[in-house]
Order: structure tokens, then sequence, then C-alpha cells
């Protein structure tokens, strides 16, 4: 059974640019987590999408925002970047209840320059 | 709001020490708790959760962790360290409530010396 899968694995861009960030949870995973690892900070959490709508953000400007589709992959923009949204990039998913595990991708990670 | 505080961002031990990393939770309701490990440049991978059964829960790779509400705490333990437990390890905690998600300690990373 495939894990989440994130793309890119890498991606570099320039100061001021926009930024799309993309993952596919575990076939039959309907809720998708985006965190953002940067270092020193550990994993902040970003935003949380289930069933096609957002259930919750943390505490991220408005120009980190995302959506789910209604297969439940997950897009996570990020506009107007600033150097200091150079991080690693999570995305989890889990099945239906909080105490489930969310499982883990690979990570983004994107590079301001 | 619930949070976590990992205690000591960096512990070492030599291989076959016991290994010991602490977390303390903040909730005001009954929380999950779970701990992940990362090695360098891969995601995370679960290694134990509580989720209000038994207060001492035993994990992958020989890993355990016991809640105890007193203390507020949810400390990691493995009696003996091994070279390939090296990595960074993350304490989280969530509560059973709509619109929740997990919040993560900043993690502490584990050296082990031969």
């Amino acid at each position: 059974e495939a894990g989440v899968t994130q793309s890119p694995t890498h991606l570099i861009k320039t100061r001021g640019q926009q930024a799309t960030l993309r993952c596919s949870p575990i076939s039959g995973h309907t809720s998708v987590y985006w965190y953002q690892q940067a270092l020193g900070l550990g994993l902040q959490f970003l935003l949380w999408y289930d069933e096609g709508e957002e259930r919750n953000r943390g505490n991220f400007p408005p120009r980190f925002s995302g959506r789910q589709f209604p297969n439940y992959s997950s897009e996570l923009n990020v506009n107007a970047l600033e150097l200091e949204d150079s991080a690693l990039y999570l995305c989890a998913s889990s099945p239906k209840g909080l105490d489930t595990e969310a499982f883990f991708g690979q990570g983004t990670r994107l590079t301001v320059v | 709001a619930q949070s976590v505080t990992q205690l000591g961002s960096h512990v070492s031990v030599s291989e076959g020490a016991l290994v010991l990393l602490r977390c303390n939770y903040s909730s005001s309701v009954p929380p999950y708790l779970f701990w992940y490990v990362q090695y360098p440049n891969q995601g995370l991978q679960l290694l134990l959760k509580y989720t209000s059964a038994a207060t001492l829960v035993k994990g992958i790779n020989g890993f355990e962790a016991e809640f105890k509400k007193s203390e507020t705490s949810f400390h990691l333990t493995k009696p003996s360290a091994h070279m390939s437990d090296a990595a960074e390890y993350f304490c989280a905690v969530t509560i059973n409530q709509a619109g929740t998600a997990l919040i993560f300690g900043k993690g502490t990373t584990l050296s082990v010396s031969s």
C-alpha cells in the first residue's frame, strides 16, 4: 500500500513568488494535515483538512492557504514568499478519529532565496 | 489549549545505556499522547500512542512510555540504546474534540555513542 506522497521533494523559489506543494494521502484517509518544520522550531501546525473542508488552522498568516480535492489530495499554497518560509513542509494523513495514527510523508524542502 | 514541552533538546547516551526522553503536556481535558521518531531526511514515524487505555504503552523498537496524570508527563524510555536509535524524537498531544490536531513539542535529538 502506498504511503503519503508529497511533491516536489525540493523547491527553490525567489522571495515574493508563490509556492505550491502537493500531498496525496493514504487510500481511505480523509484527513490531511500540513506542518512546517523550520530549523530549531520543531513542527508547527499549519492546516487541517477533512472531507474537503478546512477544519482548523495554526497561527500562520493568510498567505498560507490550501485546499483539499474530492479525491482527498491536498495543496498547500504559500504566497508572497519570505526568506523565513524556508523549511521542510510535512503532510500527514489519517482516517477519521482523533485517536488514530497520523502517517507522514517525506516532506517538501522549500528554499526561498 | 493543549501544549507539549520536551525537556532537553539533545540527549546523549552510550550504546546499551538507558534512554529517557522527557515530555510534559498541558491539557484541560483528557489528552491523547504520541511519540514520533524522525530519521535524517525522512518523515515522521509513530513509535507509540496513549489513548486513555493502559497507562504503560509499549511501542515499536523496544520503546515504551508511561502516562502519569499527576505529573502531566509522558516520558519515553528504552532499557538499552542501540546505535540505530539515533534520531530526533517528537512528543505530540491532541484531545478528543472536533477541530483539533496534533500539537508537537520542539523535539529531542538522541545521540548514541559506541
